[in-house]
Formats: C-alpha cells, sequence, structure tokens
C-alpha cells in the first residue's frame, strides 16, 4: 500500500541532541510530507520533499527522499522539549495522503 | 485566517446509533480529507472531496459516508455504530487540486458505548 511506516515507533533524547526517523512507503509518490501531532490534537504540517528532489532543509529540520528505495528520513537538529511529539510521514498520490502509525519522540530536559 | 473548524469537539453515542460529524474548512480550500485516528491503527484515510466531488476514498465499509457542500464545507456520517468506531475523527483541508499541504483541525473525539 502507499500508507508510509515510521522507524522507530518511539524515540527519547536529551534536550540538544538530534533525533532521526525514517519512513518506508510502497507505491510511487508526487510528493512525501512530514507532520507533527501534540497529544492527539491535529497535524501540523512541517515540511514537504517532492519525488524529484533528494534533500531539503526547513529551520532545523533536514528531511531526505531516496525514491529508488522508497524511504524517506527527518532529521531534527538541536532538539528542544518543544520537540516532543509524534511525527509522521505522509506519502502522496492520487488525492490521498497517506500515514503510518508515527513515531513518538520524547525530549529529555 | 480562520483555521479549520470541527464541531462538536467531543461526542458520545451508543451502538447502533448514528452520528453526523462537521468540517468547515479554511476560507478559500476546496479539498476536504477526512481521517480516523486510533492508538493500535495510527491514521486511516477515510474518503477525499474536492468541489462537492468525492476523489478517493479508504477501505472502510458503507457505514461511512461523506459530502462535501458548494461552500467547500463538510459532513461525514456514520451509521449504525460500532465499539470500534471510537476514534479521533480528523478533518484536513487544502486550497486546490493537488494535496500539497494539509491543514488539520482539532478533531471530534466520538466514544461509542
Amino acid at each position: 500500500s502507499q500508507q508510509g511506516e515510521e522507524d522507530p515507533q518511539a524515540l527519547s533524547i536529551q534536550e540538544g541532541e538530534n533525533a532521526t526517523m525514517n519512513c518506508s512507503y510502497k507505491t510511487s509518490i508526487n510528493n512525501l510530507q512530514w507532520y507533527r501531532q501534540n497529544s492527539g490534537r491535529g497535524l501540523v504540517h512541517l515540511i514537504l520533499i517532492r519525488s524529484n528532489e533528494r534533500e531539503k532543509h526547513s529551520g532545523r529540520l533536514r528531511v531526505t527522499l531516496d525514491t529508488s528505495k522508497k524511504s524517506s528520513s527527518l532529521l531534527i537538529t538541536a532538539s528542544r522539549a518543544a520537540d516532543t511529539a509524534s511525527y509522521f510521514c505522509a506519502p502522496s498520490n492520487d488525492y490521498k495522503l497517506s500515514f503510518g502509525a508515527g513515531t513518538t519522540v520524547t525530549v529529555r530536559a | 485566517k480562520a483555521g479549520v473548524t470541527q464541531t462538536p469537539r467531543y461526542l458520545i453515542k451508543t451502538r447502533g446509533q448514528q452520528v453526523t460529524l462537521s468540517c468547515s474548512p479554511i476560507s478559500g480550500h476546496r479539498s476536504v480529507s477526512w481521517y480516523q485516528q486510533t492508538p493500535g491503527q495510527g491514521l486511516q484515510f477515510l474518503f477525499e472531496y474536492f468541489s462537492e466531488t468525492q476523489r478517493n476514498k479508504g477501505n472502510f465499509p458503507g457505514r461511512f459516508s461523506g459530502r462535501q457542500f458548494s461552500n467547500s464545507r463538510s459532513e461525514m456520517n456514520v451509521s449504525t455504530l460500532e465499539l470500534g468506531d471510537s476514534a479521533l475523527y480528523l478533518c484536513a483541508s487544502s486550497p486546490g487540486g493537488q494535496l500539497e499541504k494539509l491543514f488539520f483541525g482539532s478533531g471530534t473525539q466520538l466514544s461509542v458505548l
């Protein structure tokens, strides 16, 4: 299926450290997006990378995309307590974004 | 600009009843997507509407239906509720034809007793 699958399921890091999470998917895509969700609220869009791009940056976020391996990674540098949240990747195609179960990131002070 | 508004915020129903959830997208947005979120299954895609037309739907039974009005507001309906329908239902809007950025509402938390 097109659904993104995030790995790891959970991640606990110290404030100031980097957090890396991965996403795999199975079908062709137009783009891949990353979202953050705090405490069961609505998701917030973080970054979009198109299928013809390999890397993209936005502030402390860095996203890579490898369409040959059907995988993406999200790196959050210099993490802060406010980065504690669940992160979801969403491969996009055919008027549909398919989210996985997410990676829960806990940033310890 | 006001964000995506979902009503009601919380809902308690009993098995067998039906429920209608409402979503008002950001002004000017023509696409509305619906998702069901449960702890075990993550976010599951229900359907997406654009200019009153359903463009895609997920793998949910026919008890789940939706529609979009000419002002882009959308409703989803679940008939004959089951305990397993308890979930957070999220609505998201997007400006145009391609889903390049979804703006999510805070969701409707449905509990089926």
